[in-house]
């Protein structure tokens, strides 16, 4: 199993541009979300889901949207980039169907800076 | 909303002392996760805790979950310079939310 991959690993963006940061993962796992981390802080929750046609608002949701068609991907859409979303991005999934409740296996993150 | 702080926010020893870390919450959870994320790294999962005043061992590190199930602890027992990376703890909440911790991060003198 390749577990959770995030494509691409590093991105360079300007302001109002828009882009999408891929999400897959091969465990048929039915929950899966997206954190950011910011420089010495601690992951916030963007966006999740508990299934393929079900997501939901975490801690910090605007400027993103998500929509999971499938099970295995969840991509996550910068709608007009700004540079306060310069961040280092990662995404998670866990088998549980009740949120996070289980083990979360995170992706390698992906490195987005906003000039 | 709930909130989970995490302190202290750094922590450096020398090798072979103890470190401990504490999370606390603003509500009452259904469980906490605890994970380890090294330098340009992703947080790695160690362990979760479901059940009131419940504790877990791994071989070094020793997790508890407190009474009122709003409070956790790691204490990691004589340090090794494979400990260092940043410590967080994830409080989940009854929705499944997850909320984490700002982190603590181990620094380690051999």
């Amino acid at each position: 199993n390749a577990g959770v991959t995030q494509t691409p690993k590093f991105q360079v963006l300007k302001t109002g541009q828009s882009m999408t940061l891929q999400c897959a993962q091969d465990m048929n796992h039915e929950y899966m979300s997206w954190y950011r981390q910011d420089p010495g802080m601690g992951l916030r929750l963007i966006h999740y889901s508990v299934g393929a046609g079900i997501t939901d608002q975490g801690e910090v949701p605007n400027g993103y949207n998500v929509s999971r068609s499938t099970t295995e991907d969840f991509p996550l859409r910068l709608l007009s980039a700004a540079p306060s979303q310069t961040s280092v991005y990662f995404c998670a999934s866990s088998y549980s169907t009740a949120g996070a409740t289980d083990t979360q296996y995170f992706g390698p993150g992906t490195r987005l800076t906003v000039l | 909303g709930q909130q989970v702080m995490q302190i202290p926010q750094y922590q450096h020893v020398q090798e072979g002392e103890d470190f401990t870390t504490y999370c606390n919450s603003s509500t009452t959870l259904s469980n906490i996760q605890w994970y380890k994320q090294r330098p340009g790294g992703h947080p790695v999962f160690l362990i979760q805790l479901v059940k009131s005043g419940e504790v877990k061992k791994q071989k070094r590190l020793t997790f508890q979950f407190g009474e009122a199930k709003k409070n956790s602890s790691l204490h990691i027992t004589a340090t090794q310079t494979t400990d260092v990376g940043t410590y967080f703890c994830a409080g989940i909440g009854n929705a499944g939310k997850s909320t984490f911790g700002d982190g603590t991060t181990l620094t380690v003198k051999p």
